[in-house]
């Protein structure tokens, strides 16, 4: 059971906007700062959002995030096809002195 | 561009010790930190611990009396080594890049996030 709670799954029509939770604790996100990782098919995951809601180089601005006490989202607007992947969520946790994970959300285009 | 890649046997018998090394190419292994994380089949990302390249190491608690991280800096490479293995360590390894990340940008010296990975090794435990 991973300390960081995300929904197994959700899903969306192209053009549309989805929201992924991700709910963590006093120690996880309620201290530090949420990152998000996008894993397509098959391949490595691969670096999305940091810092709760800023891009790296390359990432559209169709993907944003955003944390409020101990939970965080991630957004995605104008949804496309190519965005069907996993999506998890990750924080620094102060109690267990470890980098933590969400278990993960499979995001389905419809 | 800084490369990751894992290289290891992707076949080790129950008991025995998986031994994975990750060499890091496009890039300096120093004043970075450097993460192994696995990913069960059909299951999510686990952390299992960071080396500096100082050599200064810190581990999941789950894993952390049986794994040990080591860097060696001549070669830019780092290694994994997880002692007494079952079918539940069977999983895709990873290595990747830690980063400290401030509101505006990341860079070296912090483990906030992983900002690049290699491509995953896939390692089986079974006799």
């Amino acid at each position: 059971q991973s300390v960081l709670t995300q929904p197994p799954s959700t899903s969306g029509t192209p053009g549309q906007r989805v929201t992924i939770s991700c709910s963590g604790g006093s120690s996880s996100i309620g201290r530090n700062t949420v990152h998000w990782y996008q894993q397509l098919p098959g391949t490595a995951p691969k670096f999305l959002i940091y810092s709760n809601n800023q891009r790296p180089s390359g990432v559209p601005d169709r993907f944003s995030g955003s944390k409020s006490g101990t939970s965080a989202s991630l957004a995605i607007s104008g949804l496309q096809a190519e965005d069907e992947a996993d999506y998890y969520c990750a924080t620094w946790d102060d109690s267990l002195n470890a980098v933590v994970f969400g278990g993960g959300t499979k995001l389905t285009v419809l | 561009q800084v490369q990751l890649r894992e290289s290891g046997p992707g076949l080790v018998k129950p008991s025995e010790t998986l031994s994975l090394t990750c060499t890091v190419s496009g890039g300096s292994i120093s004043n970075y930190f450097w993460s192994w994380i696995r990913q069960p089949p059909g299951k999510g990302l686990e952390w299992i611990g960071y080396v500096y390249d100082s050599g200064s190491t810190n581990y999941n608690p789950s894993l952390k009396s049986r794994v040990s991280i080591s860097v060696d800096t001549s070669k830019n490479q780092f290694s994994l080594r997880l002692r007494s293995v079952t079918a539940a360590d069977t999983a895709v390894y990873y290595c990747a890049r830690a980063v400290y990340c401030s509101n505006t940008a990341c860079s070296a010296g912090g483990i906030d996030a992983f900002d690049i990975w290699g491509q995953g090794t896939m390692v089986t435990v079974s006799s």
